[in-house]
């Protein structure tokens, strides 16, 4: 049971290149989101997914892109990456969409930067 | 949103016991009290939570006040891997799906 699974842990890109950053989870939770967190900062949600097939926007869903086509995987899309992009990104997963009884479990992070 | 404050640092000596507070005066009937805690380059890990009544797990405890307006995170002894920011976070009632992290408390452990 290796929880929440994030790919790549570090990435450098260009300005303008795009990307995939890869989430997995085995656990088979119904959600799963994806949040950056910025220095000095707290977590703040991009989007998230209620089930395969489901998607919505969080807080700050700008230049990114996400879809949900199994219960295991969600992957976040930069298309045209920018500096203000640059910062750490954490996938989390959670057993029940929307019910406040359970927690949620956070992969180990991959670091963005943006030159 | 109901929001949480958190004193923004707290000192502990090890193998001494630590308590968090949290206050969440707008809290409502509904929600659910999180802890979270993050170490030093990594994920945001899970402590606790609970609703109305007082809860024990193997990391922690969690004490809520009887209207609900706070809480406190309780570590029982504290170690040097307990060194780390912790969250008090409100999870909003059913059919809510997103958690709101504030700045929370970094937690400093004397040896």
């Amino acid at each position: 049971n290796a929880g929440v699974t994030q790919t790549p842990k570090f990435q450098v890109l260009k300005t303008g290149q795009s990307m995939t950053l890869q989430c997995a989870q085995d656990m088979n939770h119904e959600y799963m989101s994806w949040y950056r967190q910025d220095p000095g900062m707290g977590l703040r949600l991009i989007h998230y997914s209620v089930g395969a097939g489901i998607t919505d926007q969080g807080e700050v869903p700008n230049g990114y892109n996400v879809s949900r086509s199994t219960t295991e995987d969600f992957p976040l899309r930069l298309l045209s990456a920018a500096p203000s992009q640059t910062s750490v990104y954490f996938c989390a997963s959670s057993y029940s969409s929307g019910n406040p009884d359970y927690g949620y479990t956070f992969g180990s992070g991959t670091r963005l930067t943006v030159v | 949103d109901a929001k949480t404050t958190q004193p923004n640092s707290m000192e502990s000596n090890e193998e001494e016991p630590v308590h968090l507070p949290c206050n969440h005066s707008t809290i409502s009937g509904t929600d659910y009290i999180h802890w979270y805690r993050q170490l030093p380059s990594q994920g945001p890990e899970y402590v606790i939570h609970g609703l109305t009544s007082n809860v024990n797990n193997r990391m922690a405890s969690l004490a809520i006040a009887e209207d609900r307006k706070s809480s406190t995170l309780i570590l029982h002894r504290a170690t040097l891997r307990d060194a780390a920011v912790y969250y008090c976070i409100l999870r909003l009632g059913f059919g809510n799906e997103k958690l709101t992290f504030g700045t929370g408390t970094r937690l400093t452990i004397i040896p």
